[in-house]
């Protein structure tokens, strides 16, 4: 499976935008760019994905790099809420083998 | 909302027992999912099962067994608990959304085995 990259932890003040990179550069062409995030003592959630075009939800935007080596969860408007661990992953649309989590972004979110 | 649940979130066992980790989901999803998460190691694939019946090894299967009998319920089995499977265990469910697969996952079931 394709690794990514991500910084071990960033910091951010409350109701500022955040980007949180992630490095993907051995991605392959059908791999999916997926964003969870952990809250503290919860399991993982969903908070977007994409394949080549930016995407937003009502979560957070996803823009992806034009070689699609990397690409950024932007979180427009950050709440103590955020405050979490965010995952980057590659999936490869079989969809059915699970996820690989790797070590994540712990955001701190300073109010 | 989509609900997966676990059949508890702490559980405390000595070391041999054999412990059953039930989870549910009700949404009629195919795939189902077991990891395990740990500190530093972050969360690994323990087993899978795409189907009533079907399962498959993840990166991390020694140790455990699992059951499908029905669409809804994944169970994770633990046959005879030791103190290295102390840990936190979290069931997720998916279902295809554009072309990939999107996970919803339990809260988690918190494991000590002593």
């Amino acid at each position: 499976d394709a690794k990514t990259t991500q910084p071990n932890s960033m910091e951010s003040n409350e109701e500022e935008p955040v980007h949180l990179p992630c490095n993907h550069s051995t991605i392959s062409g059908t791999d999916y760019i997926h964003w969870y995030r952990q809250l503290p003592s919860q399991g993982p959630e969903y908070v977007i994905h994409g394949l080549t075009s930016n995407v937003n939800n009502r979560m957070a935007s996803l823009a992806i790099a034009e070689d699609r080596k990397s690409s950024t969860l932007i979180l427009h408007r950050a709440t103590l809420r955020d405050a979490a661990v965010y995952y980057c992953i590659l999936e490869s649309g079989g969809g059915a083998d699970g996820l690989t989590f790797g070590k994540g972004t712990h955001l701190i979110i300073q109010p | 909302d989509v609900k997966v649940t676990q059949s508890s979130r702490y559980l405390v066992k000595r070391t041999g027992e054999k412990v059953f980790l039930e989870c549910v989901q009700d949404m009629d999803h195919e795939n189902m999912f077991w990891y395990r998460q740990d500190p530093g190691l972050g969360l690994r694939l323990i087993y899978f099962s795409y189907d009533v019946k079907m399962k498959e090894k993840g990166d991390i299967p020694e140790g455990y067994s699992v059951s499908r009998e029905k669409k809804e319920r994944f169970s994770l089995i633990l046959e005879s608990a030791s103190t290295n499977q102390t840990s936190m265990y979290l069931c997720a469910s998916s279902f295809p959304k554009g072309g990939t697969y999107e996970q919803y996952f339990g809260p988690g079931t918190r494991l000590t085995v002593t």
